[in-house]
């Protein structure tokens, strides 16, 4: 069975700099896809980033970016220049390529940006 | 702007009653789901539908009973629920037929048992 494990419930960081978000996860499947969501306080989850596992070249989007070691099955996310708007719980997930619907989520990293 | 509707966002309902939360996308998606949310955790994955069959079921109690009427919607109907159902309701929809594809999230319908 896949897991997804974010050891970090909460991470704080001075605006304008780098934070890393952690996130390990284990899986017996070969190919699979993983994923990086943000939930702002009472607002609507949107996803950050998207890495698929069989590509070494790590994803990045703006900002965002991430670590991804797949013989370690980490998958961090680094946010740089951090803004205030980027305060939110942060969600790492996993998901099979095998025909599946089912997401595996992270227990979440609430991510404070002090000004 | 959100491109998955959920309605309404806030519902206050008693143990015997029946209510229905509704989902919408018109982003083609042939994926929905509904999630479960407490506060500070993470979204637990209730029902999926996949080209409007259930595809999947959490073994979720019988008074939530999901319905996928066409490709844009999705309802969950309640009924007889319990104070621990109160908490976010999620819904989501992604591409089907491709693999890896992310999943579009609404704002949620905030539910309250009394």
């Amino acid at each position: 069975a896949q897991t997804v494990t974010q050891s970090q419930p909460e991470m704080s960081v001075q605006e304008a700099e780098t934070v890393t978000l952690s996130c390990t996860y284990d899986t017996s499947e070969s190919d699979y896809y993983l994923f990086w969501y943000k939930q702002p306080p009472s607002r609507q989850m949107i996803l950050v980033i998207r890495q698929e596992a069989y590509k070494q070249q790590n994803a990045t989007e703006n900002r965002f970016s991430v670590n991804f070691q797949k013989a370690a099955k980490s998958f961090s996310l680094k946010i740089s220049d951090s803004q205030l708007g980027d305060a939110a719980m942060y969600f790492c997930a996993a998901l099979r390529s095998s025909g599946t619907y089912k997401y595996i989520f992270g227990t979440g990293t609430r991510l404070k940006v002090l000004a | 702007d959100t491109e998955v509707t959920q309605t309404p966002k806030h519902l206050v309902m008693g143990m015997t009653n029946k209510k229905s939360l509704k989902c919408e996308q018109h982003m083609g998606h042939r994926a929905m789901y509904w999630y479960k949310q407490k506060a500070k955790k993470p979204p637990e994955l209730m029902f999926v539908y996949s080209y409007e069959k259930l595809s999947i079921n959490e073994s979720v109690p019988s008074r939530f009973s999901p319905e996928c009427p066409n490709s844009s919607l999705l309802n969950l109907h309640l009924h007889a629920l319990q104070p621990e159902d109160s908490a976010l309701y999620l819904c989501a929809s992604s591409q089907a037929g491709r693999l890896g594809q992310p999943q579009h999230f609404g704002d949620g319908t905030r539910l309250s048992i009394l």
